[in-house]
């Protein structure tokens, strides 16, 4: 596709229940990573696959997140037992590792509200 | 640790005003150096980016340069208009030897309002 689409836009949970959030990257694109941006947090790297190798899950705040990348390519960001402190907007962005200092392309987000 | 200190908001100008955001890193290594842009109801988009010491990054009539010495990367415009209201995020990402840490360190980021 044309950019990084992620899904769904907006997600209402329940807290306690599991939830899943989608990330297509851009075709190519061998880096993809996982923001999440809250009003207290700001801005935070959550994790970064790059490849075929090890993730870097350094910036998952606590064992209820989780990722993976099929493929290569389309990834899912799972959080269970969702806490309302979880509420945020999760952004995925993808980059041609290929060049250093590379750019990354952020998608629209998924908005999460837990009650 | 590494961090981005970025000036707070929100910053209120009147359009033709001159513009300036404060950001300054703290990192070990030799970092890139980015401003991102999120227009309302629009995704994070890159604004511009320096990847050495002394290097400007420039677009739309923003630049901002990447000063070793004092750590720092202050994003200005000469004349701003109602379409640059938005909030502006500085970021690092870290380098050693060419290879990329991946990650970006956002600032907090700051809302400018523009108003006609």
């Amino acid at each position: 596709g044309a950019g990084v689409s992620q899904s769904p836009s907006n997600k209402v949970t329940e807290k306690g229940k599991d939830v899943e959030l989608r990330c297509d990257p851009i075709s190519g694109h061998t880096a993809l990573y996982w923001y999440r941006q809250s009003l207290g947090q700001g801005l935070e790297f959550l994790i970064y696959f790059q490849g075929n190798s090890a993730p870097d899950k350094s910036g998952l705040p606590s064992d209820r997140f989780s990722a993976e990348r099929t493929g290569g390519s389309v990834s899912t960001l799972t959080i269970q037992r969702t806490q309302q402190e979880d509420s945020a907007v999760y952004l995925c962005a993808s980059s041609d590792s290929g060049r250093a200092f590379n750019e990354q392309f952020f998608g629209p987000g998924t908005r999460l509200t837990v009650l | 640790g590494n961090s981005v200190t970025q000036m707070e908001g929100p910053v209120t100008l009147s359009e033709e005003a001159f513009l300036t955001i404060n950001c300054t890193y703290t990192a070990t290594g030799y970092p890139s150096l980015f401003w991102y842009v999120q227009y309302p109801g629009e995704g994070l988009q890159l604004l511009l980016k320096a990847t050495k010491a002394d290097d400007k990054g420039s677009n739309k009539g923003f630049e901002a340069t990447y000063r070793k010495e004092t750590t720092s990367f202050h994003l200005e415009k000469g004349s701003v208009q109602v379409s640059d209201s938005a909030v502006y995020f500085c970021a690092f990402e870290g380098s050693a030897g060419g290879t990329s840490y991946g990650k970006l360190t956002f600032g907090q980021g700051t809302i400018l309002t523009v108003h006609p």
